[in-house]
């Protein structure tokens, strides 16, 4: 059962505009939201990550919203790059320890 | 640090034959993980390793597969017999757990092909 469901499966969006893709998740246990990014031929790497604590984290022109009572987050990318063009996954866990739930991902493609 | 290593990088077999994929982790790190990502599935937890003990092997697919940490810095996931559906990239991952949660690092992958 997918814990985790990420929209869209894929993103096109112009060199300068903003990316957007949400997540939501059904386990209330879970504490911790970090969001990976992955280039093709590489490993999943963390971008950013939030706890339920706060509704949003911003480093640089990534953001992270959290909506604890939707049971939703989403990642933000402002003035897009080409360079951003990867496949993005969510995530999630809880007081289970370190074990991450992934969203099925998001393939994001910046048009120069 | 080199990061997480993994060998081979890509691996091509046949049906029934054994596989065996390596992973190195993060020196100093105390958790290890093994995911396999397909595109169907997308990118699935198989066993989790806490100071070389498997805690959750709950989403390994079934005893075709196994793996085994003898050590800190070595980890095996072994197929036996493997079959074409087992064709995947597999990831390893380390972290170091100190309480809350930590950034798992994960390593280059290995491409399986399975004919």
């Amino acid at each position: 059962q997918q814990q985790v469901k990420q929209s869209p499966q894929s993103l096109i969006v112009q060199k300068g505009g903003i990316s957007i893709i949400n997540c939501a998740y059904e386990n209330t246990a879970f504490d911790y939201f970090p969001w990976y990014q992955q280039f093709p031929g590489k490993g999943p790497a963390l971008l950013i990550a939030i706890r339920p604590d706060v509704s949003e984290k911003k480093e640089g022109r990534f953001t992270i919203s959290f909506n604890k009572s939707a049971k939703q987050f989403s990642l933000h990318i402002m003035d897009s790059q080409p360079g951003d063009s990867a496949t993005y996954f969510c995530a999630a866990t809880g007081n289970a320890g370190n074990m991450l739930t992934f969203g099925g991902g998001t393939r994001l493609m910046v048009k120069p | 640090d080199a990061g997480v290593i993994q060998s081979p990088r890509h691996e091509v077999t046949e049906m029934g034959q054994e596989v065996t994929l390596r992973c190195k982790p993060i020196s100093g790190h105390n958790s290890l993980f093994w995911y396999r990502q397909t595109m169907m599935r997308g990118l699935e937890l198989l066993i989790y390793f806490n100071n070389n003990v498997p805690i959750d092997d709950s989403g390994m697919p079934e005893d075709r597969f196994s793996a085994k940490m003898p050590n800190a810095s070595f980890s095996t996931l072994k197929i036996q017999p493997s079959e074409p559906r087992d064709s995947a990239v597999y990831f390893c991952a380390s972290s170091f757990r100190a309480g809350g949660r930590n950034e798992q690092f994960f390593g280059p992958g290995t491409r399986l092909t399975v004919l």
